[in-house]
């Protein structure tokens, strides 16, 4: 069946440094990929997505690109806040269904 | 616009009692639903999903059970809760329309500890 695997946890960061969490994904056919954002106690937010190959989600200076190649949707921000700290989900949907299938979330701390 | 409400936020409940969590959806008609739970430290499981009044698919073995008996409200609900039953629920919807990205927009969840 369908899996996403996303690097573990946690990522401690300094303020303004790069930051990158892995996503791999296997799926048949072509799913679309997301990134939710969970802050502490809250719910799941939609924070990008991308429903095709080679498709860029973006928000809030966040990025992340659909490569089917590698079937990858690596996440990245240039310069992280501490606003940022959070835990990070990668997922992907399935069409038949209709439902996400979720990795198990990287905790991201950033540290002023 | 849409707005999605999950009650109660926090609960406490011993081994053995009953459980009814709500989820209702604004602002939209015929969505799909879905309950999620998320254990500690963990990520997040599809426990059923909806397409429709009445329509119930339940995704993992256990004993929860999920009702849908309006258009936009879905019941999440045990007759007797275990320990490992403890965790953060968490409802979606999905818009029908067509051309959706299929992207699911979260309620606010339900903690759950049980006793």
């Amino acid at each position: 069946g369908d899996s996403v695997t996303q690097m573990e946890g946690p990522v401690t960061l300094s303020e303004e440094a790069f930051l990158t969490i892995n996503c791999t994904y296997t799926a048949t056919g072509y799913p679309s990929l997301f990134w939710y954002v969970q802050y502490p106690g809250e719910g799941l937010q939609l924070l990008l997505k991308a429903t095709k190959a080679d498709d860029k989600g973006s928000n809030k200076g966040f990025e992340a690109t659909y490569r089917k190649e590698t079937t990858s949707f690596h996440l990245e921000k240039g310069s992280v806040q501490v606003s940022d700290s959070a835990v990070y989900f990668c997922a992907l949907s399935d069409k038949g269904r209709r439902a996400l299938t979720f990795g198990s979330g990287t905790r991201l701390q950033v540290q002023p | 616009s849409q707005t999605i409400h999950q009650w109660p936020a926090t609960l406490v409940q011993p081994v053995g009692s009953p459980l009814s969590l709500e989820c209702t959806v604004e602002g939209t008609s015929n969505p799909n639903l879905y309950w999620y739970r998320q254990a500690a430290g963990r990520g997040l499981q599809l426990l059923f999903y909806s397409v429709g009044i009445g329509q119930i698919s339940s995704e993992v073995p256990q004993n929860l059970s999920a009702s849908r008996p309006q258009d936009r409200q879905f019941i999440l609900s045990s007759k007797k809760l275990l320990l490992s039953d403890s965790g953060f629920y968490l409802c979606a919807w999905l818009p029908t329309l067509a051309g959706s990205s299929y992207e699911q927009y979260f309620g606010p969840g339900t903690r759950l500890t049980v006793t």
